[in-house]
């Protein structure tokens, strides 16, 4: 079965450079979530959308944004990297609100 | 603000002991409570549960919400080194919205 599909799986990164993740949900899956996991943390969440609509901000720093596309695939942007963005980040689906599927997720470093 | 807190912070037996893991939860609406098995990748998901206490199963896991307590457990029986992992339980409070996890328990099974 197919599943979120999620990258680059490795980013490494210098301070103040941008960054850009990408997710591929699901095929008919209309949500997708973005969660940051610093280590040895649990996921916390990010922002989400409903067909192609933010639908729930949570704790998204300003300097990162994020979309999702008419094919459903969404992209997190990150500008002005700090050290502090150093993570693993998580992308999940979901359709019609149902149980959320995690990607692999995309490990950032940043240096 | 919802809380979601998971006993214990981690556990170390031997294959073929039988362990439970517990989540507590605090929040405002409850719609249903999520079990996550996370190895070093995405968390794969395991259960869904809702108010209606009905318990689930699979294979040698099995997991039940008591809506009185505001608890779930997650059993596993004759564990294996397979199972080792970090076991996250999650709230979502409605349809759609984004999860909010426990810190997870981190589960090692020694051969």
């Amino acid at each position: 079965a197919a599943g979120v599909i999620q990258s680059p799986r490795h980013l490494i990164k210098e301070k103040r450079e941008t960054a850009t993740l990408k997710c591929y949900p699901i095929p008919r899956h209309d949500t997708v979530y973005w969660y940051q996991q610093g280590p040895g943390q649990d996921p916390q969440f990010l922002i989400s959308f409903y067909e192609k609509m933010q639908s729930d901000k949570g704790s998204i720093p300003d300097r990162f944004s994020a979309q999702q596309f008419s094919d459903y695939h969404s992209e997190l942007n990150m500008s002005s990297l700090e050290l502090g963005d150093s993570a693993l980040y998580f992308c999940a689906s979901s359709r019609s609100g149902n149980i959320q599927y995690f990607g692999a997720g995309t490990r950032l470093s940043v240096l | 603000e919802d809380k979601v807190v998971q006993s214990p912070l981690s556990l170390v037996v031997h294959e073929g002991d039988t362990v439970t893991l517990n989540c507590s939860y605090e929040v405002t609406n409850f719609r249903s409570l999520l079990w996550y098995k996370q190895e070093k990748k995405a968390p794969t998901f395991l259960f869904m549960l809702t108010s209606s206490g009905i318990e689930k199963k699979s294979g040698r896991l099995s997991s039940i919400l008591d809506k009185k307590e505001l608890s779930s457990i997650l059993n596993i029986t004759a564990t294996q080194t397979g199972d080792s992992a970090i076991y996250l339980c999650a709230h979502q409070e409605t349809s759609g919205s984004r999860l909010t996890f426990g810190e997870g328990t981190q589960l090692t099974v020694n051969p």
